[in-house]
């Protein structure tokens, strides 16, 4: 199962709204509403931000919102802050062998 | 809150046993999934496995054959054991609450393979 393609690097200017695309297959993205995405500081656990495409948990941030189109899923913060400086992973349940399959991951830098 | 705190070695030499315990704080076992995860340059995150409370396991195939995750409700844990460990097993490992997506993490552990 090979991992869920994401762009390297994003950047953007405070106030401004991003987008990270999640590329994968009609095996994992595109079979199922079961993506999630991940924020991660430098030396921190991932943190859960967006599961089952769009939803957000308690306490995150309604400037983070998920969306799906075909085999790709997307991440998009607005209002960007100098806080949402992380690397940032998809994952999507797959109907491979193995059934969770993570993203390449996207470093967001903000300018 | 729930928090989860992962042990155990942060040295293994190659060929032996990776042993990792995770403690569960201000919540029980149940009714969850509980899962392993773990993170390289290499690789980056990869799921190891998960447990159900009721036992039931499920394990990266990649991984299987050298791959155990068990419960000790009455200790309010779960481990991973890997064996027969090589570099390409140094990793951050981390344990977290859920089987589909994960809410809660420990604060990883950095494992290194190596004589």
């Amino acid at each position: 199962q090979s991992a869920l393609t994401q762009p390297a690097s994003v950047s953007g200017s405070p106030g401004q709204s991003i987008t990270i695309s999640c590329t994968g297959t009609s095996s994992d993205v595109g079979a199922f509403n079961y993506v999630s995405w991940y924020q991660q500081h430098p030396g921190k656990a991932p943190k859960l931000i967006i599961y089952d495409v769009n939803n957000r948990p308690s306490g995150i941030s309604d400037r983070f919102s998920g969306s799906k189109s075909g085999n790709t899923a997307s991440l998009t913060i607005s209002g960007l802050q100098a806080e949402d400086e992380a690397d940032y992973y998809c994952c999507s349940y797959t109907s491979s062998s193995t059934p969770y399959v993570f993203g390449t991951g996207t470093k967001v830098t903000v300018l | 809150q729930v928090q989860l705190q992962e042990s155990g070695p942060g040295l293994v030499k190659p060929s032996e046993t990776l042993s990792l315990t995770c403690a569960v704080s201000g919540g029980s076992i149940s009714p969850h999934y509980w899962t392993w995860i773990r993170q390289s340059p290499e690789k980056g995150l990869e799921w190891i496995a998960y447990i159900y409370y009721t036992g039931t396991t499920n394990y990266n195939p990649s991984l299987k054959s050298r791959v155990t995750i068990s419960l000790d409700t009455s200790k309010n844990q779960f481990s991973l054991k890997l064996t027969s460990v090589t570099a390409a097993d140094t990793a951050v490992y981390y344990c977290a609450r859920g089987g589909g997506w994960w809410s809660i993490w420990g604060q990883g552990t950095m494992v290194t393979v190596s004589s």
